[in-house]
């Protein structure tokens, strides 16, 4: 099993333009979460999905919008990005029974927007 | 959401207890409390987790106070493999496991 993949593993972008982060999970887990990660801030919820077909706000999702395609895939789109939206972008999953279950992360995504 | 507070850094000599603590005063009676470990350029990985009562597994014990407001992760025997910044994170139970985590603390750990 590959776990949590993302892609790509590095983008640069220029203010304004937009892009599609992936993540894809083979756990046949119901859950999956975005986070970003800047320094000094630890880790901050963008949105998640709870199941197929249905996705929520998190702690910061202003300037982001999100797809869950199936149950294997979520996807993050910036729309216009943002110098502040240069960050370090985690993707998650988790079986979810309800018994605080943990997280399972990707390796992450590097944005860096100039 | 409830917040937890951890130290900015904490130094340890290899082969010896670590004990890294958190605050979560806040918190209520449904948050699980999890550990989550960060290697360098890598995404965090899971260490434990519990509800109420004292958790063991291969990596690490994890010491909830009988208040639950605050907690205690323990690496019995520190490597320098262990080197990495801890978060301490709290997930409700009803919330769909929605993980707020604390800034962490960096570990170094010397030979």
């Amino acid at each position: 099993n590959a776990g949590v993949t993302q892609t790509p593993k590095f983008q640069v972008l220029k203010t304004g333009q937009s892009m599609t982060l992936q993540c894809a999970q083979d756990m046949n887990h119901n859950s999956m979460y975005w986070y970003r990660q800047d320094p000094g801030m630890g880790l901050r919820l963008i949105y998640y999905s709870a199941s197929e077909g249905t996705t929520d706000k998190g702690e910061v999702p202003n300037g982001y919008n999100v797809s869950r395609l199936n149950k294997r895939e979520f996807s993050l789109r910036l729309e216009s990005a943002a110098p502040s939206q240069t960050s370090v972008y985690f993707c998650a999953s988790r079986w979810d029974r309800g018994l605080g279950e943990t997280q399972y992360f990707g390796p992450g995504t590097r944005l860096l927007v100039l | 959401d409830a917040k937890t507070t951890q130290p900015n850094s904490m130094e340890s000599n290899e082969e010896e207890p670590v004990h890294l603590p958190c605050n979560h005063s806040t918190i209520s009676g449904t948050d699980y409390i999890h550990w989550y470990r960060q290697l360098p350029s890598q995404g965090p990985e899971y260490v434990i987790h519990g509800l109420t009562s004292n958790v063991n597994n291969r990596m690490a014990s994890l010491a909830i106070a009988e208040d639950r407001k605050s907690s205690t992760l323990i690496l019995h025997r520190a490597t320098l493999r262990d080197a990495a910044v801890y978060y301490c994170a709290l997930a409700g139970g009803t919330s769909y496991g929605k993980l707020t985590f604390g800034q962490g603390t960096i570990l170094t750990v010397h030979p």
